[in-house]
């Protein structure tokens, strides 16, 4: 069954600098991956999909990659603030694009110091 | 806009009793999600429902758990005679009856259950 897994590890970085979260799965290439923060005590909010056909997304200040050879997804936040200090979780749908029941990382928890 | 409500924001049962968290999804949203999310562990997939119809349950618990989304009113996630392990914070999420649109889910804030 497809696993996802985020560096349980927390990123520390300055403020000001780019952060870069990574997202590897297992199994095989999903249509589409997600990405989505979560604050303690909050629930996950959507930010970005990217497509399998799609190489690269931007919002903002948000950038996600996908690279289907590698099974990887990389998640960068250039000029990171103390604001985005949160858990970031990968999600992807469990079947083949369209089931609804999306799997999620465990999350990478980012701490951006001032 | 009002986002996808949850209630009970926190919710304490002890051993044997019943639990009901409700949800109410976005306005427009004929699709809503279940999901537990343990301590220190990732959101895991519990169950998916339309209205009136359960279309995936497969990582719901066959015994005590049940879930409903009817014609009218909020969906329900009960969980009869909670154990202590049934502690977590269970989320709802919703999402628009369009294929397209349908894979971003949209979270409610949680509810968290204790189980003393």
């Amino acid at each position: 069954s497809q696993k996802i897994e985020q560096n349980s590890e927390a990123l520390n970085i300055q403020e000001g600098k780019t952060a870069t979260l990574t997202c590897n799965y297992t199994n095989y290439s999903p249509a589409y991956l997600q990405w989505y923060r979560q604050d303690p005590g909050r629930g996950p909010v959507f930010l970005l999909l990217i497509r399998e056909n799609e190489k690269e997304k931007r919002k903002e200040r948000l950038k996600v990659t996908f690279d289907t050879t590698l099974k990887q997804s990389l998640f960068h936040i250039t000029a990171s603030q103390p604001a985005d200090s949160a858990t970031y979780l990968c999600a992807l749908d469990e079947g083949s694009g369209n089931t609804g029941k999306l799997i999620f990382g465990q999350g990478t928890t980012l701490q951006v110091k001032p | 806009n009002a986002g996808v409500m949850q209630n009970p924001r926190h919710l304490v049962r002890r051993r044997g009793q019943e639990a009901r968290l409700r949800c109410s999804p976005m306005k427009g949203h004929s699709h809503v999600y279940w999901y537990r999310q343990l301590p220190e562990e990732g959101l895991k997939f519990m169950v998916y429902l339309q209205k009136e119809n359960i279309i995936d349950e497969s990582g719901m618990p066959k015994e005590r758990f049940s879930a409903e989304f009817p014609k009218e009113g909020p969906s329900i996630l009960r969980i009869q005679q909670v154990v202590r392990g049934d502690s977590a914070a269970y989320f709802c999420a919703s999402s628009p009856f369009e294929v397209a649109a349908k894979n971003i889910q949209y979270f409610g804030a949680g509810t968290r259950l204790s189980v003393l």
